[in-house]
């Protein structure tokens, strides 16, 4: 079984300051992990991938996370935020053995704030 | 090259009727995920196919919930009977293979409304 926990399900932050997303998840095979963003009434677009190179993922619009597991972790950080960023964040979790269905375990998600 | 497509966008049902929703996968994908998203929450495995096959329903609700992908043309979520408690954002996604590592493309979702 796996899961996914993010931690803080709002979050806000003032424009151009370090943005921090927490994903902890569980599995009980080597996971493929997974940030989404959901801007509101639009379907989820893929922010970046862990899929067992290296642990330090970047991802599109100055976006990266690290697979730290030691910590089952993998949070989303960006050092400057922006207006443009404020959204819906979802860590997402695969972790099933290769060649088998690759359903994706959601965290709850975190709305993203930016002020000015 | 385009997205993954869902239509309706928005659907408004009454109590005890039929709701259907379409998928488009994207050129070339041939696995089709189904999810919904309940108010304010993450997203929930539904059901996973190929072209004229279930392979994973594990989360379809086991009465009034079905969903095909036939050889020809979209993939189709057919809810019979809605209630009030099915409300919610249904999003389709598509890949190209099965392997875990493989990005899921979601589609703009449809937002259903049982009256």
């Amino acid at each position: 079984a796996q899961s996914v926990t993010q931690l803080g399900s709002h979050v806000s932050v003032s424009e151009g300051a370090l943005v921090l997303l927490r994903c902890n998840y569980s599995s009980s095979v080597p996971p493929y992990l997974f940030w989404y963003v959901q801007y509101p009434n639009q379907g989820l677009q893929l922010l970046l991938k862990y899929t067992s190179a290296a642990t330090l993922v970047k991802g599109i619009n100055g976006f990266e996370a690290e697979f730290k597991k030691s910590e089952t972790s993998f949070h989303l950080t960006k050092p400057s935020a922006h207006m443009s960023d404020a959204a819906e964040y979802f860590c997402a979790v695969s972790a099933t053995p290769t060649g088998t269905a690759s359903k994706l375990t959601f965290g709850t998600g975190t709305r993203l704030q930016v002020t000015l | 090259n385009a997205g993954v497509m869902q239509n309706p966008r928005h659907l408004v049902r009454r109590r005890g009727q039929e709701a259907r929703l379409r998928c488009s996968p994207m050129k070339g994908h041939s696995h089709v995920y189904w999810y919904r998203q309940l108010p304010e929450e993450g997203l929930k495995f539904m059901v996973y196919l190929q072209k004229e096959n279930i392979i994973d329903e594990s989360g379809m609700p086991k009465e009034r919930f079905s969903a095909e992908f036939p050889k020809e043309g979209p993939s189709i979520l057919r809810i019979q009977q809605v209630v009030r408690g099915d409300s919610a954002a249904y999003f389709c996604a598509s890949s190209t293979r099965t392997s875990g590592r493989d990005t899921q493309y979601f589609g703009p979702g449809t937002r259903l409304t049982v009256l």
